[in-house]
């Protein structure tokens, strides 16, 4: 059984500029989680994906957007870079909406 | 809102020996699990031990093992015989029965002295 996994691992940006990071959940999971977890802190809750919708999302501004294919995998887009972007980034999956969640390694993304 | 509040940012344990992580919570709701999740420094946030709410009964997991005192809406950590392996930073969280969103304490990190 393939676990969860992201790519990339490390990713520096500048200012402005978009960036998209992506997720394959782990085998038999059709429910995507991404969570924003700044330097010392825990995660923030970004959006869930369900068989292709949004599913619920957090205190974060439209820049900040999703897609999940028909494999179940999944994409975090973020429009017009900040600094405060800064972050590292994690996807987890879950067999359904409200199921115990499974992470992946995590993308850290620096915004210079 | 739901908070989940870890008071104690870093503890100290000495090898072999049992050490106690605290978390508190504050919600509404009924219906919730509990988690406790280990994060070591290659970042990927593993499963711990997860508590229902309607459960009475602790849940344990070979050297792991919560408190769930639900009136008082806390949920603490108890690590037995801790290993080197167990230092990493430990976060508790919350999410409602029918929710979709796991919220996260600020996390406790956990040295182990050997």
């Amino acid at each position: 059984e393939t676990g969860v996994t992201q790519s990339p691992t490390h990713l520096i940006k500048t200012r402005g500029q978009q960036v998209t990071l992506r997720c394959s959940s782990q085998s038999g999971h059709n429910t995507v989680s991404w969570y924003q977890q700044a330097l010392g802190q825990g995660p923030q809750f970004i959006f869930q994906y369900y068989r292709e919708e949004e599913n619920g999302r957090g205190n974060f501004p439209p820049r900040f957007s999703g897609l999940q294919f028909p494999n179940y995998s999944s994409e975090l887009n973020v429009n017009a870079l900040e600094l405060d972007d800064s972050a590292l980034y994690l996807c987890a999956s879950s067999l359904r909406p409200n199921y115990e969640q499974y992470f992946g390694p995590g993308t850290r993304l620096t915004v210079t | 809102a739901q908070t989940v509040t870890q008071s104690q940012p870093e503890m100290s344990v000495q090898e072999a020996e049992t050490v106690t992580l605290s978390c508190t919570y504050d919600t509404s709701e009924s219906d919730y699990y509990l988690f406790w999740y280990k994060q070591p420094p290659s970042r990927q946030m593993i499963l711990v031990i997860r508590q229902e709410a309607y459960k009475q009964q602790n849940a344990t997991e070979n050297r792991f093992s919560v408190n769930f005192q639900k009136a008082a809406k806390s949920f603490s950590l108890k690590i037995s015989d801790s290993q080197l392996g167990d230092a990493a930073m430990y976060f508790c969280a919350w999410v409602h029965n029918a929710g979709n969103m796991l919220t996260f304490g600020g996390g406790t990190r956990l040295m182990v002295k050997p």
